[in-house]
């Protein structure tokens, strides 16, 4: 696609429930990222790929968090459990190289997801 | 710890005017990159600077990297409507090979009409 695509755009689940988050990158895009964004804050980094190989989760808030990309193409962000303190703005990002912080990345619009 | 402070962290200006915001921290930073963000997207990587003391030019906006590599500012000249967004500054932690990005804040820019 032209853009990273990321669905759905608003999710509302119950506490305890467990959601799946989805990010379709930049075709040939190698390295993908997904972030954190609260509400009036800046991103958070969550963990990072290569390809499918999950590189860097150490932004990971809880082992509730879990992400794939399993043929290094589209990714899933999954939290189980989800609690209050989930609801946020997931945005992922992909760029063309190895994620050095010289190579632009492209986000995606993010997804909502309101825990209530 | 917020490693990146920005300020300041609302403005609401009149179309024309110029506006500074800035970026600072306490470590240094190997590069700074500026990003805008609209309400409901992602944020847009607006330019990365890399040498201390480095200026660089976007059309209207001006972005400079501090000469010890703590702070960064970004001017805009006759602000306008379209300009309108959250600023966001974001770096590199510690020195090297670093695929996080620690993120400020934002500033959230209104120009109004």
């Amino acid at each position: 696609g032209a853009g990273v695509s990321q669905s759905p755009r608003y999710k509302v689940a119950k506490r305890g429930q467990d959601v799946a988050l989805r990010c379709d990158p930049i075709s040939g895009h190698v390295s993908l990222f997904w972030y954190q964004q609260a509400l009036g804050q800046g991103p958070e980094f969550l963990t990072y790929f290569q390809n499918e190989a999950q590189l860097d989760k150490s932004g990971l808030p809880s082992d509730r968090f879990f992400a794939e990309r399993p043929e290094g193409s589209v990714s899933t962000l999954k939290i189980q459990r989800t609690q209050q303190e989930d609801s946020a703005v997931y945005l992922c990002a992909s760029s063309l190289k190895v994620g050095n912080w010289d190579t632009e990345a492209f986000f995606g619009q993010g997804t909502r997801l309101t825990v209530v | 710890t917020q490693l990146l402070e920005q300020s300041p962290q609302f403005l609401s200006i009149q179309e024309g005017e110029n506006l500074t915001v800035y970026c600072n921290s306490s470590s240094v930073f190997s590069s700074l990159q500026w990003y805008r963000q609209e309400p409901g997207e992602g944020p847009v990587l607006l330019v990365t600077v890399v040498t201390g003391g480095e200026v660089k030019k976007l059309k209207r906006l001006t972005f400079q990297f501090g000469d010890a590599r703590k702070d960064s500012s970004l001017h805009i000249t006759a602000a306008q409507p379209g300009d309108t967004g959250l600023y966001l500054c974001a770096g590199p932690p510690g020195a090297g090979n670093n695929r996080k990005l620690i993120w400020g804040l934002g500033t959230s820019l209104a120009v109004n009409p």
